[in-house]
């Protein structure tokens, strides 16, 4: 079946624009993730929508940063007036439940570049 | 809130070699752990993951991992490593308690080479 899927794979931007960056999570999944990987920072989590409750934005490291879901399902990071410091891969997963114990289904990962 | 250290930031080892790639986490329940795999260009694919009960668990690609408690330890392992098995290796930590419902925390990662 289809797995998470995420685009665009590689966004170049200047300094200063705002960029969107989107997931589609497998279908049917209640939790959905967001986290940035940076060169040999491992993996920083920035927000995680756990169905219909209030979304867990305790990550986001600015307010230019922002995500939506739409629908319980599509979901899209927002992040404004771009800085070098963003450049980034930024990877979504889902998971069939909310929970600790439920593993993480990773897309591909967009790579962000800010110039 | 829950954390993880992965000591090794590169190993390299000879095909054919064992491994074991080490993990420390901090948490302070019983943690729910995870090994993840990244190819380069890739999403990260789960290895394994321990709950509860046995306290050795067997992932994919012939990686197993056994979780310490008194050692706050989860090692990855494998008997014998194929060239294929190069990539980065991440441990992770998930919790169901207080303001990290629900979230899985990760290591740094660890860099595998193969040598032919």
């Amino acid at each position: 079946g289809a797995g998470v899927s995420q685009s665009p794979s590689n966004k170049v931007t200047e300094k200063g624009k705002d960029v969107e960056l989107r997931c589609d999570p497998i279908s049917g999944h209640t939790a959905l993730y967001w986290y940035r990987q940076s060169l040999g920072q491992g993996l920083e989590f920035l927000i995680y929508f756990q169905g219909n409750s209030a979304p867990d934005k305790s990550g986001l490291p600015s307010d230019r940063f922002s995500a939506e879901r739409t629908g319980g399902s599509v979901s899209t990071l927002t992040i404004q007036r771009t800085q070098q410091e963003d450049s980034a891969v930024y990877l979504c997963a889902s998971s069939p439940r909310t929970g600790g114990n439920s593993p993480l289904h990773f897309g591909n990962g967009t790579r962000l570049t800010v110039t | 809130a829950q954390s993880v250290t992965q000591p090794d930031i590169h190993i390299t080892v000879s095909e054919g070699a064992s491994l074991e790639l080490r993990c420390n986490y901090s948490y302070g329940a019983t943690p729910y752990l995870f090994w993840y795999v990244q190819s380069p260009g890739q999403g990260l694919q789960l290895l394994l993951k321990y709950f509860s009960g046995d306290t050795l668990v067997q992932g994919i690609k012939g990686f197993e991992a056994e979780f310490k408690r008194s050692q706050s330890s989860f090692n990855l392992r494998k008997p014998s490593v194929h060239w294929s098995d190069a990539a980065e290796y991440f441990c992770a930590v998930g919790a169901d308690g207080g303001t990290s419902y629900g979230k899985l925390t990760f290591g740094q990662g660890t860099i595998l080479t193969v040598h032919p």
